[in-house]
């Protein structure tokens, strides 16, 4: 199985500053169809997650375009630009390039 | 509008069997899989495995095989998951997804609020 590790495990941010949370892949994520199914979500306390960011960089419908993602090969990156208190969560990348699809363990976004 | 709807929080016992229930509106529901998955209490997001809407085709994560059953019922809509033999580390949220994929792209886009389902022994 394809392994996701994320970093920081935690992150406190100041309003209004930027963060960025990492994630890794043990393999590439290249699929059989040339692209890269690296995903990420974010899940708000007690509810499920949701949909942020596909194929590594494309921000879903209704995403604000404070939240980016980039990344290539097996080193990925979320990032929002102006952190606001709406943000709190928890951050999760998943790939979905190989059976079984795969989470990292998530990063906990707090306000300092 | 897209929803997936679930059934209700469930209590079994260990060994006892649960399905969950996944009612899907607002678009063809024979067009996207549905995937599983499932979160313990503090935990993060584990992938159980996905039926296909369409053919009934399924995929699970290998540590389930032999537990699990995913299905659908397209005259309602329906998916349903059920766990065989529960152990109190079965204790869990568990999301349905939709799988949304057009060509060369494939999203998890929409999920149902969650079943928790608890395993006491």
């Amino acid at each position: 199985d394809i392994v996701m590790t994320q970093t920081p495990l935690s992150s406190p941010v100041t309003l209004g500053q930027p963060a960025s949370i990492s994630c890794r892949s043990s393999q590439s994520l290249i699929h059989s169809d040339g692209n890269i199914h690296l995903s990420w979500f974010q899940q708000r306390p007690g509810q499920p997650p949701r949909l942020l960011i596909y194929r590594i960089s494309k921000r879903f419908s209704g995403v604000p375009d404070r939240f980016s993602g980039s990344g290539a090969g097996t080193d990925f990156t979320l990032k929002i630009s102006r952190v606001e208190a709406e943000d709190v969560g928890v951050y999760y990348c998943m790939q979905a390039t190989q059976f079984p699809h795969t989470f990292g363990q998530g990063t906990k976004l707090e306000i300092k | 509008q897209v929803q997936l709807v679930q059934s209700g929080a469930e209590v079994k016992k260990s060994g006892a069997s649960v399905k969950v229930s996944c009612k899907a509106s607002g678009y063809t529901f024979t067009s996207y899989h549905i995937t599983w998955v499932r979160q313990a209490p503090g935990q993060g997001l584990e992938w159980m495995g996905w039926v296909s809407t369409y053919n009934g085709n399924t995929n699970y994560a290998q540590k389930l095989q032999g537990r699990v059953t995913m299905t659908t019922d397209t005259s309602t809509s329906t998916a349903y998951l059920e766990l065989r033999s529960l152990r109190s580390d079965d204790t869990a949220v568990y999301y349905c997804t939709r799988r949304y994929c057009s060509p060369g792209t494939c999203y998890y886009d929409y999920w149902g609020q969650g079943t928790l389902v608890t395993v006491s022994s």
